[in-house]
């Protein structure tokens, strides 16, 4: 069965470093998101993205967050000046297109611990 | 704006017991509503949903779940728990735009006693 995967599993990284996540969606699925669940928090929304630009993002997605679709197979969350409290755990999850409801597949997260 | 109340941070049951867990929602219009799974260290899987039609939903797992709009409530249950049931419960909404974003709530976790 197809799935959403991330890589990499883990991330160690210093404050004040820039970070890329990086998400293979599944393949035919056209919309995009990134999630973040800090430990022992609820899974907050960050973005979605749909023919190669935002749909929408919350408030915690500032100008420290980007994402991108650099290829027909990656998405990535780049953030530029890591702070401690962007340390969690980020899901990338795909749907299959825009018009119809249905669910969004997540992949197994990446943690990403700034120091 | 959504959103999603679980009640409940913790609950502990018995192998074979049955199990219900609370999820309340607020949203200005029908809610698309999902039941998703984490064990540790994993993901996120889809457990059930629910857009319209049939009230109650099976997923997969033998659970189920149950729309109530007159008490804004979307329960998840299941008749006999089974150990490799242990996991945190999440309840989400789907916004009505295109991106239909999840908001989530806080989860339950779910102990399994044998």
């Amino acid at each position: 069965e197809p799935e959403v995967t991330q890589t990499p599993s883990h991330q160690v990284t210093q404050m004040g470093q820039e970070v890329i996540l990086r998400c293979v969606p599944i393949s035919n699925h056209l919309y995009f998101y990134w999630y973040r669940q800090i430990l022992g928090q609820k899974v907050e929304f960050l973005v979605s993205f749909y023919n190669n630009e935002i749909s929408e993002k919350s408030e915690i997605f500032d100008d420290q967050f980007s994402v991108e679709r650099p290829d027909g197979s990656n998405f990535t969350l780049k953030i530029r000046s890591t702070k401690l409290e962007d340390s969690a755990m980020y899901f990338c999850a795909s749907r299959p297109d825009r018009t119809t409801l249905n669910e969004q597949y997540f992949g197994p997260g990446t943690r990403l611990t700034v120091t | 704006a959504q959103s999603v109340t679980q009640p409940d941070i913790h609950i502990t049951v018995s192998e074979g017991a049955s199990l219900e867990l609370r999820c309340n929602y607020s949203y200005g219009a029908t809610p698309y509503l999902f039941w998703y799974v984490q064990s540790p260290g994993q993901g996120l899987q889809l457990l059930l949903k629910y857009f319209s039609g049939d009230t109650l939903v099976q997923g997969i797992k033998g659970f189920e779940a149950e729309f109530k709009r007159s008490q804004s409530s979307f329960n998840l249950r299941k008749p006999s728990v089974h150990w490799s049931d242990a996991a945190e419960y999440f309840c989400a909404v789907g916004a009505h735009n295109y991106g239909q974003n999840f908001v989530f709530g806080p989860g339950t976790r779910l102990s399994v006693l044998p």
